[in-house]
C-alpha cells in the first residue's frame, strides 16, 4: 500500500528564516504528490503538486517543493517565513492501488515566531 | 469563480439522529469527494462521486452514504449518529477527468458535533 509520512508534528521557525516541512512517500510506480495548507477553522487550500518534469515545483504564497526520487521525499520550502504562514500543512499522494485515492500525511503544524 | 461551498457550517445533533450535509462544487467540476477530519485519525477519505456515480469509496460503515445530482452538487448522509462521528466534514471538488493528476479544491467544511 502506498503511504506518506510527515515525520515532524511541529516545526518552529523565526520570521524571515527559511522553512522546510518534510514529507516522505512510499509508492509503486510514478508518484503524484500534493501539498495543502489548513488555517484554523478553514478547509484545505491547495499549494502545489508534482506530476512529472522539473523536480522543483513552485506554488502559491511563495512556497516551493523539491521532489527527490532517490530519497522518496517531497519537502515543502519557503526562503523567508512570514508569521502568516503559521498553519497546518498536509502532504498527500495518489494511491494507484485504490483507484488513485489521495492518501494523507498526519499533518505538520508550522509555527512562525516574530 | 466561486469556490466550493458547504452547508451548514455547524451542526449539533444527538446520538441516534441522522444528518445530511450539502456541497456545491466549483462551476465546471464534475467530481466531488468527501473527507472526515478528526484530531485523532486525521484526514480520512469517505467517497468520491463523478457524474452522479460513486467512483471511489473509503473504509467507512454503511451508515455513511452520499449522492450526487445532475448539477454536480453532492450530499452526504450519516444515519444513526454516534459520538465518534463528531468531526469536520470536508468536501472537495475537481474537474474529474484525470484520477491521477486532478487537483482537489476544498470547501470550508461542516463541523458536526454529536452529543
Amino acid at each position: 500500500a502506498q503511504s506518506v509520512a510527515q515525520p515532524e508534528d511541529q516545526v518552529n521557525v523565526a520570521e524571515g528564516n527559511p522553512l522546510t516541512v518534510k514529507c516522505t512517500y512510499s509508492v509503486s510506480g510514478n508518484p503524484y504528490l500534493f501539498w495543502y495548507v489548513q488555517y484554523p477553522n478553514r478547509g484545505l487550500q491547495f499549494l502545489l503538486k508534482y506530476i512529472t518534469g522539473d523536480n522543483l515545483v513552485k506554488g502559491s504564497y511563495g512556497f516551493e517543493a523539491e521532489f527527490n526520487k532517490s530519497q522518496t521525499s517531497f519537502h515543502l520550502k519557503k526562503p523567508s517565513a512570514l508569521v502568516s504562514d503559521s498553519a497546518l500543512y498536509f502532504c498527500a499522494v495518489r494511491d494507484r492501488g485504490s483507484n488513485y485515492q489521495l492518501i494523507w500525511g498526519a499533518g505538520t503544524k508550522l509555527i512562525i515566531k516574530p | 469563480k466561486a469556490g466550493v461551498t458547504q452547508t451548514p457550517r455547524y451542526l449539533i445533533k444527538t446520538r441516534g439522529q441522522q444528518v445530511t450535509l450539502s456541497c456545491s462544487p466549483i462551476s465546471g467540476h464534475r467530481s466531488v469527494s468527501w473527507y472526515q477530519q478528526t484530531p485523532g485519525q486525521g484526514l480520512q477519505f469517505l467517497f468520491e462521486y463523478f457524474s452522479e456515480t460513486q467512483r471511489n469509496k473509503g473504509n467507512f460503515p454503511g451508515r455513511f452514504s452520499g449522492r450526487q445530482f445532475s448539477n454536480s452538487r453532492s450530499e452526504m448522509n450519516v444515519s444513526t449518529l454516534e459520538l465518534g462521528d463528531s468531526a469536520l466534514y470536508l468536501c472537495a471538488s475537481s474537474l474529474g477527468d484525470s484520477l491521477s493528476t486532478d487537483t482537489q479544491y476544498f470547501g470550508p467544511g461542516t463541523r458536526l458535533t454529536v452529543l
